[in-house]
């Protein structure tokens, strides 16, 4: 079955680049997704990519996507305490159509 | 963008008793919703698929006499955890879309005494 992995935890300086990694196995998915959840809230979509692309950038946000490893990896430039969270990768499988997490990274931002 | 509110957003109550958890859209129809359980220190698990106007499609795993969902109308779905236990007690957050993109509701904290 699908199965999607994160490392659980990432502690980064203030202002440094955080770089957040994910495998999956599911060889049909189709989109892949980052999102972010604050203490006690609920989950934010940060940003997506779809499976034939390589590299997504939206501002702060670098998405690279492996497709021949399985490997996703989020980069936040000049990384701020505001961005202290837990980051979800997650995918949907073409097969499934569902939409599996990771694991999550907590991610300690520290001055 | 579309909105999806989940309420309440907490709630404890006494082992035994049923509690219901509402998850609407608000400016979107929603002919699917999503019911994710989160366990502390893990991930959010995929409980079942609401479906408007028939009955859900449960994880494996999951308990369905448990956990009913009713998905009566194309903005509106319930959680109901019914004859709760502590061990009951978790993160439920639901969610709408498809492939273009979920929003999430904002989740509900149970708590079972």
């Amino acid at each position: 079955g699908e199965d999607v992995e994160q490392s659980l935890f990432l502690s980064v300086r203030e202002g440094d680049s955080s770089v957040i990694n994910c495998t999956y196995t599911d060889s049909s998915s189709t989109y892949l997704y980052w999102y972010k959840q604050e203490p006690g809230a609920g989950l934010q979509l940060l940003t997506y990519i779809f499976s034939n692309m390589d590299m997504k950038q939206d501002q702060r946000l670098t998405v690279l996507l492996n497709k021949k490893d399985k490997h996703l990896s989020l980069r936040i430039a000049d990384t701020q305490t505001g961005d202290s969270a837990i980051y979800f990768c997650a995918e949907i499988s073409y097969n499934t159509d569902k939409l599996i997490f990771g694991t999550g990274t907590r991610l300690q931002v520290f001055p | 963008g579309a909105v999806v509110s989940q309420h309440p957003s907490r709630v404890i109550c006494k082992s035994g008793t049923s509690v219901k958890i509402e998850c609407r859209s608000l400016d979107f129809q929603a002919t699917t919703m999503f019911w994710y359980r989160q366990f502390p220190k893990k991930s959010l698990m995929l409980m079942a698929t609401s479906n408007e106007g028939s009955k859900a499609t449960y994880e494996q795993g999951v308990e369905k006499d448990k956990f009913l969902i009713n998905h009566a109308s194309l903005t509106l779905s319930t959680l109901t955890v019914t004859s709760a236990h502590p061990e009951d007690s978790s993160f439920y957050i639901c969610s709408a879309g498809d492939r273009d993109g979920y929003t999430f509701g904002s989740g509900t904290r149970l708590t079972v005494v």
